[in-house]
């Protein structure tokens, strides 16, 4: 069966530090992996996704994310964490030809001063 | 570029009321989607559809939810009647096309509380 997980729940950084947050994915065939944003009391907002090609991927907000087909591992990275990061962050999986994405469960980003 | 625009942006109803959501795509994007989204998970896909036809409708509960893309644009999700466990955020997103590795944007959603 398809899935994505995130095995955080919440991660807690302080502001400056660099952030990680965790994405294992399993899919039969080439995975296609996204990373979506939400702030409260609106919809989701695409960072980056990995199609194919290089492992490690640049999107929006300085954020950037590694690909690790030996480790099945999406994990969302960013060098220097701002206040402004933080919200809830969902990993999602793409995997058939009709577009389908699976989601995760969604790790909130909590960046303290 | 606008955005996926969403109406209302909040609703509460009573059970065993109707409800209908709305839901207009970015100019020009081919496939269009309907998620739920329950508080604490990922949104679920109810329905997707590629113009004016339905694609994937696996996860939609027929027996109390619809929805329809008449002209290829714009589309609407109504429940009839509803639970108390469809309270949710109901978003809508959409892809220029229906391929693998599409990007999907979503609108702000609607928010829904069943009383």
């Amino acid at each position: 069966a398809q899935s994505v997980a995130q095995p955080e729940d919440q991660v807690n950084v302080a502001e400056g530090n660099p952030l990680t947050v965790k994405c294992t994915y399993s899919v039969s065939g080439n995975p296609y992996l996204f990373w979506y944003v939400q702030y409260p009391n609106r919809g989701l907002q695409f960072l980056l996704k990995y199609i194919t090609g290089d492992n490690l991927v640049k999107g929006s907000y300085g954020f950037e994310a590694e690909f690790n087909k030996s480790q099945t591992s999406f994990h969302l990275k960013k060098p220097s964490a701002l206040v402004s990061d933080s919200a809830l962050y969902f990993c999602a999986v793409s995997y058939s030809s009709a577009s389908k994405i699976i989601f995760g469960s969604g790790t909130r980003l909590s960046i303290r001063p | 570029e606008a955005g996926v625009a969403q109406s209302p942006r909040y609703k509460i109803i009573e059970k065993r009321q109707s409800v209908a959501f709305w839901c207009n795509p970015i100019s020009g994007h081919a496939t269009l989607y309907w998620y739920q989204q329950i508080l604490g998970q990922g949104p679920k896909l109810l329905i997707q559809f590629q113009n004016n036809g339905v694609v994937d409708d696996s996860q939609l509960p027929k027996d109390r939810f619809s929805a329809e893309r008449l002209k290829g644009v714009d589309s609407t999700l109504k429940i009839q009647p509803a639970k108390l466990e469809d309270s949710a955020v109901y978003l809508c997103a959409s892809s220029l096309e229906t391929g693998v590795g599409e990007t999907q944007y979503f609108g702000p959603g609607t928010r829904l509380l069943v009383l």
